[in-house]
């Protein structure tokens, strides 16, 4: 059974902070790397794509992937309440499907 | 304009009704798919086609059936609602397979 983990949360963290959320996968093949936001009663949304170990930048946003220990990262500089949302990590399994981890609940406190 | 686009965005129906829910995207996209999210949140695949060929069949009851007339449309056909039907059942498009995919709305389907 190929999964994507990930803490189910709620990860509260101070307006202006850094958010840290993790993901890891189990399917050693995988290639591509997904960030969806989701907030309550919408649908997800595409933050960042990552195909390659190391790191990725966009504006407040930095995914980070390491293939050898099978595990991605999305960081969220300058949290802003409005990043109060749902988190899922999403890996292609090999097979061209794509599998979403249940999501982190991220609150950012005002 | 809407990019991917899926109707009924509510549906309450009794159990034993068969219903529809249709999805259309203007995004150029080969592939589309269905998702079912439960309550929990778990955002699950069902099905997906790439150019109107279907690619991806996960272990769904063969009450659900998927539609596509051509690439920009993917219906969902489910016969006999049952309880545990009910849900929000996402549409999405995406360039091609493993590119990053692009979601409707919605649609949300109680079953009384």
């Amino acid at each position: 059974q190929k999964e994507v983990e990930q803490n189910s949360g709620p990860l509260s963290v101070p307006e202006g902070a850094i958010a840290s959320l993790n993901c890891t996968y189990s399917d050693r093949v995988s290639q591509s790397f997904f960030w969806y936001r989701q907030y309550s009663g919408k649908s997800p949304e595409l933050i960042m794509s990552i195909y390659s170990n190391g790191d990725k930048e966009d504006g407040r946003f930095t995914a980070q992937l390491n293939k050898a220990s099978q595990y991605v990262s999305l960081l969220i500089r300058d949290s802003q309440p409005s990043d109060s949302a749902t988190y899922l990590c999403a890996v292609e399994d090999g097979d061209d499907k794509i599998i979403f981890g249940k999501g982190t609940r991220l609150h950012i406190l005002p | 304009d809407t990019a991917v686009s899926q109707t009924p965005k509510y549906l309450v129906t009794q159990m034993g009704n068969d219903k529809s829910i249709k999805c259309e995207q203007n995004l150029g996209h080969d592939t589309m798919y269905w998702y079912k999210q439960d309550s929990k949140k778990f955002l699950k695949i069902m099905f997906s086609y790439n150019n109107k060929e279907l690619i991806i069949n996960e272990t769904v009851p063969n009450r659900f059936s998927p539609k596509s007339p051509d690439k920009a449309h993917l219906n969902l056909h489910i016969n006999s609602l049952e309880l545990g039907d009910s849900a929000v059942y996402f549409c999405a498009s995406s360039q091609g397979k493993s590119q990053p995919q692009h979601f409707g709305d919605g649609t949300r389907l109680s079953i009384l």
